[in-house]
């Protein structure tokens, strides 16, 4: 069974600052990894598919990168609504597997 | 607008039974898998339930198997979640998703619905 690491468990920044976060995968899953953020009472948002692509309605300061075990989504010059927490996902056998999240805190 | 939007959530005794309902609008419902996932309050996501897109395959999480069960109505635009057996442990905000066409991945959630096992 595949497992989702997330790391940091918690990042404090600053707005303008660049956030990176980490996921790590116990075994090689391609690029079938996404990141997703929710906000406090908010469901959950894509915002990034497939490793690397952004949905067109999510903004370009969100990149993804990785492949096989390792992915970072980096949130370049991070504004106030940024701070939330980050959950990276992939599909295995048609179950969904969460890492456990990174809560961005503003510092 | 994609909307989904669930109901049937409450406060239940351990050991009774609940459904949950998720009504889909703004995309074409019959053509998605759609999922469930559950939150207990300020902890992390479980993938809960998926459903093919015509309900000819159904997989669940090894802590709902045998006591949930995922169905949908394509004609009606509606997903469901029989839940039975109900234990502490399903207390969760449980939101229904949808899988997008393009990648496996959830794409749209609606806002979740509170079940509470008490």
């Amino acid at each position: 069974e595949i497992v989702l690491s997330q790391s940091p468990a918690a990042l404090s920044l600053s707005p303008g600052e660049r956030a990176t976060l980490s996921c790590r995968a116990s075994q090689s899953i391609s690029t079938f990894l996404a990141w997703h953020q929710q906000k406090p009472g908010q469901a959950p948002r894509l915002l990034i598919y497939d490793a690397s692509n952004r949905p067109t309605d999510i903004p370009a300061r969100f990149s993804g990168n990785g492949s096989g075990t390792d992915f970072t989504l980096t949130i370049n010059s991070l504004e106030p609504e940024d701070f939330a927490v980050y959950y990276c996902h992939h599909r295995s056998n048609w179950r969904y597997i969460f890492g456990q999240g990174t809560k961005l805190e503003i510092k | 607008e994609v909307r989904l939007v669930e109901s049937g959530g409450g406060l239940v005794q351990p050991g009774r039974s609940l459904r949950l309902s998720c009504v889909v609008s703004g995309f074409s419902f019959g053509e998605n898998a759609m999922h469930w996932v559950r939150q207990v309050p300020g902890k992390g996501l479980e993938w809960v339930a998926g459903i093919s897109w015509n309900g000819g395959t159904m997989v669940y999480a090894d802590s709902v198997k045998g006591r949930f069960t995922i169905s949908r109505d394509n004609a009606r635009n509606s997903l469901y979640l029989e839940m039975n057996s109900l234990r502490a442990e399903d207390t969760a905000l449980y939101y229904c998703a949808s899988e997008a066409r393009y990648s496996y991945v959830l794409d749209q959630w609606g806002q979740g619905a509170q079940v509470t096992v008490s």
